[in-house]
């Protein structure tokens, strides 16, 4: 059974683009958040969505967005990228309707490095 | 904010030794999870707990919920090597989202 697969695994892009992040979930999962992870602040919520519907977002600017599709595959966008926005990007799924309450299965991240 | 306070921060131990690891708040869960990292990857998930008070054992780990669904301990015994990670504890607050502690990097030295 394939894992939460992420891709791109690692990227480079230069201060003021945009960039986009893709999460495939484990066949089956159609509850998908994101989280981002740096050295200072940890894991920090981004957002979450279950069956193309975003139930919930973190505090972080609009410069984040991100969707679901009907496949239950997950984008992340993040528009006009800053310095602090160099981070690992997690993607994590599950089979249930309560999201994270039993756990969540996360992929292996896509790290970004803003320059 | 809902905060997790995770204890100790870093632990470097000799192979055969036990050791805690603790997540406190003040906040109550509704479940409370427990990840093993290791570099360049993703979160591994070790454990759900869900009901004030359970205590939960895989293998030489138990896990502990408290009474009151605000703070969870991880307990290894006779640790290994292949213990070495970073331990992170994640409560579940309202709105379908974890609340990660700081982490706990712990080596195992053989």
């Amino acid at each position: 059974k394939a894992g939460v697969t992420q891709t791109p695994r690692y990227l480079i892009k230069t201060r003021g683009q945009q960039v986009t992040l893709s999460c495939s979930p484990i066949s089956g999962h159609r509850s998908v958040s994101w989280y981002q992870q740096t050295p200072g602040q940890g894991l920090q919520f981004l957002f979450e969505y279950f069956s193309e519907t975003q139930r919930n977002k973190g505090n972080f600017p609009g410069r984040f967005s991100g969707r679901q599709f009907s496949n239950s595959r997950s984008e992340m966008n993040v528009s006009t990228l800053e310095l602090g926005d160099s981070a690992l990007y997690l993607c994590a799924s599950s089979p249930h309707n309560q999201g994270p309450h039993y756990g969540y299965t996360f992929g292996s991240g896509t790290r970004l490095t803003v320059v | 904010t809902q905060l997790l306070e995770q204890s100790p921060q870093f632990l470097s131990i000799q192979e055969g030794e036990n050791l805690t690891v603790y997540c406190n708040s003040s906040s109550v869960f509704s479940s409370l999870q427990w990840y093993r990292q290791e570099p360049g990857e993703g979160p591994v998930l070790l454990v759900t707990v869900v009901t004030g008070g359970e205590v939960k054992k895989l293998k030489r780990l138990t896990f502990q919920f408290g009474d009151a669904r605000k703070d969870s301990s991880l307990h290894i015994t006779a640790a290994q090597p292949g213990d070495t990670g970073l331990y992170l504890c994640a409560g579940e607050t309202s709105g379908s989202r974890l609340t990660f502690g700081e982490g706990t990097q712990l080596t195992v030295n053989p």
